[in-house]
């Protein structure tokens, strides 16, 4: 099976600008999850959505957004982008929600604000 | 705040020797799983502990779980230079969905 794909892979912006990322699950799989990785805050939760519905939602500003499609794929949009938006956005997809199960990975798009 | 907090911060071993990284939590978990992330690439999952389980193994490694002291520890064994990366713990919580919540991480460096 084909992993988790995510497009594009590397993204620079301007401040103020907004920017779209997008992720494809695993094939079969329902659930996607994304997470930002930066160096000083780590890994964080932004959301998880389970069948085009958004389940959980991390403790980030309304800037940041969500939506999955009827198969599974995934995207999310940043808005007016801050200098602190540069870090690395990876999406992740599980076979059911919940939270039992594994989570895969994609590679991440990494996102510089200038 | 991070749920988990992981120690040692860095480490660095030699080929051949065992590495073990702890982590911490804070509340009761679901299960608590460890990932593993080269030079700012994706996280490969490498093990699932559920709260009711108290020891897994898969290959060289071995997870064990203290749910009393809110502990667990990840075991790699004869480590290889391969071996050298990041290793993250992420705690899911009941109720909480699949939302994995990480720890800073460990940075493992295994010299040949």
């Amino acid at each position: 099976k084909a992993g988790v794909t995510q497009t594009p892979r590397y993204l620079i912006k301007t401040r103020g600008q907004q920017v779209t990322l997008s992720c494809s699950p695993i094939s079969g799989h329902r659930s996607v999850s994304w997470y930002q990785q930066t160096p000083g805050q780590g890994l964080q939760f932004l959301f998880e959505y389970f069948s085009e519905t958004q389940r959980n939602k991390g403790n980030f500003p309304g800037r940041f957004s969500g939506r999955q499609f009827s198969n599974s794929r995934s995207e999310m949009n940043v808005s007016t982008l801050e200098l602190g938006d540069s870090a690395l956005y990876l999406c992740a997809s599980s076979a059911l929600a919940g939270g039992g199960y594994e989570q895969y990975f994609g590679p991440g798009t990494r996102l510089t604000v200038t | 705040s991070q749920q988990g907090e992981e120690d040692p911060q860095a480490l660095s071993i030699q080929e051949g020797e065992n590495a073990t990284m702890n982590c911490s939590y804070k509340t009761s978990i679901n299960n608590l799983q460890w990932y593993r992330q080269n030079s700012g690439r994706g996280l490969v999952h490498l093990i699932l502990i559920r709260s009711n389980e108290r020891e897994k193994h898969s290959g060289r490694l071995r997870v064990t779980l203290d749910t009393s002291k809110k502990s667990s520890s990840l075991l790699i064994t004869a480590s290889r230079a391969a071996d050298t990366a990041s290793y993250f713990c992420a705690t899911v919580i009941y109720n909480q969905g699949g939302k994995l919540i990480f720890g800073q991480g460990t940075e493992l460096s295994v010299k040949p």
